[in-house]
């Protein structure tokens, strides 16, 4: 069975810094999809960044970033010029890609605090 | 376009009582999952759906949880009798179908279940 830890409960970083979220995964599999969800206080869980395993560049949305490390089963984000309103829970997610289920298994989370 | 819609948001009910959540997809969605966050932990998925066919609920207690999905589009997860235990955030998603590619899950807001 897929595992995905989060050692990292809460973190805090001054506003316009940057500030990295780690994770990592336990599989066997070869192929597989990692994400990271934000989950804003009160309000729905929200996909920050997608990678599939099989690319080897690291995926990049505007100032969030991953560093996607395979053979370590390692996938941190980076959040660059931190904003307010990136306050949440962040969490780290796996989808194994064989078979007909789309199950996302979910890390602990990280809540991530943005200081004016 | 209309996100993911549940009802009711909030739910306070005593042990061993019934309690039921409803979960209206995004349009033209065939996929549909409930998840379970307890308080402290990452959602969890209970049951996916593909239109109305069950396709994972590997992980839904049977014995006192059951979920449906009439006709391919809103959705009824139900909980009888309660235990203290499932006091949870209880999440719908919805994803479009596209064959072999993964999709972005896109969350509703979520039922809080408060089991007393």
């Amino acid at each position: 069975a897929q595992t995905v830890t989060q050692s990292q409960p809460e973190m805090s970083v001054q506003e316009a810094e940057t500030v990295t979220l780690s994770c990592t995964y336990d599989t066997s599999e070869n192929n597989y999809y990692l994400f990271w969800y934000k989950q804003p206080p009160s309000r729905q869980m929200i996909l920050v960044i997608r990678q599939e395993a099989y690319k080897q560049q690291n995926a990049t949305e505007n100032r969030f970033s991953v560093n996607f490390q395979k053979a370590a089963k390692s996938f941190s984000l980076k959040i660059s010029d931190s904003q307010l309103g990136d306050t949440a829970m962040y969490f780290c997610a796996f989808m194994n890609v064989r078979g007909g289920s789309e199950k996302l298994v979910f890390g602990k989370g990280t809540k991530l605090t943005v200081n004016p | 376009e209309a996100g993911v819609a549940q009802s009711p948001r909030y739910k306070i009910i005593e042990k061993r009582q019934s309690v039921a959540f409803w979960c209206n997809p995004i349009s033209g969605h065939a996929t549909l999952y409930w998840y379970q966050q307890i308080l402290g932990q990452g959602p969890k998925l209970l049951i996916q759906f593909q239109n109305n066919g069950v396709v994972d609920d590997s992980q839904l207690p049977k014995d006192r949880f059951s979920a449906e999905r009439l006709k391919g589009v809103d959705s009824t997860l139900k909980i009888q009798p309660a235990k203290l235990e499932d006091s949870a955030v209880y999440l719908c998603a919805s994803s479009p179908w596209t064959g072999k590619i993964k999709n972005e899950q896109f969350f509703g807001p979520g039922t809080r279940l408060t089991v007393l």
